[in-house]
């Protein structure tokens, strides 16, 4: 089955301080794994893909296939970062639909 | 570039109607999927089309139905709504497959009374 798990519904942080977003998934195969991000009164749009490995906005993701993760991560959060964020993978070859997680808020104070 | 637009951006249907929902992919994206976000969930596939055919199916009732038109714009259709149908509909465009990337519009929130 085709799964992914965020644990976190809300993660909240101080301004300045590391960020981890938390990705798990369960896939039978070669995924691809995709993080994205909702600001307020936005739409949904791709943060980055593993298969990109670059950095964007100052986020990172690396794909550990032995723990089954994809966890985000962020050396030194900023307020504008606070948002709502998907972890989502889907097949690798053809038409694949993406699967989601339920998403976590990512609060940043100042 | 004008995105992908979705129509309406709101509506208000009552239980056993019928809703047409719109989407216009990015100018040459011949792909478009269908996606259901209820509140606190992450987004649920309900269809994928390419070049008018129909490419994947997620778990949902026959009540939803879909085309894809020779312009690649779309159409989802639910009959029979239900009050669990309320939720956001979101429409994805990509110029094909996954490897292209979805590019996602801002969605018709749909309340079922």
């Amino acid at each position: 089955a085709q799964r992914v798990t965020q644990p976190e519904k809300l993660l909240s942080v101080f301004k300045g301080a590391p960020v981890e977003l938390k990705c798990n998934y369960s896939y039978s195969g070669s995924p691809e794994l995709f993080w994205y991000v909702q600001y307020s009164r936005q739409r949904l749009q791709l943060l980055l893909r593993h298969i990109s490995r670059e950095s964007i906005k100052g986020f990172t993701a690396d794909l550990n296939k032995g723990e089954t993760s994809f966890h985000l991560k962020k050396p030194f959060a900023q307020e504008e970062d606070s948002a709502m964020y998907y972890c989502a993978l889907s097949g690798n070859t053809g038409f694949q639909k993406l699967v989601f997680g339920t998403g976590t808020r990512l609060l940043v104070s100042p | 570039d004008a995105g992908v637009t979705q129509s309406p951006t709101h509506l208000i249907k009552t239980r056993g109607q019928h809703v047409t929902l719109r989407c216009s992919p990015i100018s040459g994206h011949k792909s478009v999927s269908w996606y259901q976000q209820v509140l606190g969930q992450g987004p649920q596939f309900i269809f994928q089309y390419y070049e008018k055919e129909e490419r994947g199916r997620g778990n949902f009732p026959d009540r939803f139905s879909a085309r894809q038109f020779p312009n690649y714009s779309s159409e989802l259709n639910v009959n029979a709504l239900l009050l669990g149908d309320s939720a956001l509909y979101l429409c994805a465009s990509s110029l094909a497959g996954v490897g292209y990337g979805y590019t996602f519009g801002s969605g018709t929130r749909l309340t079922v009374v």
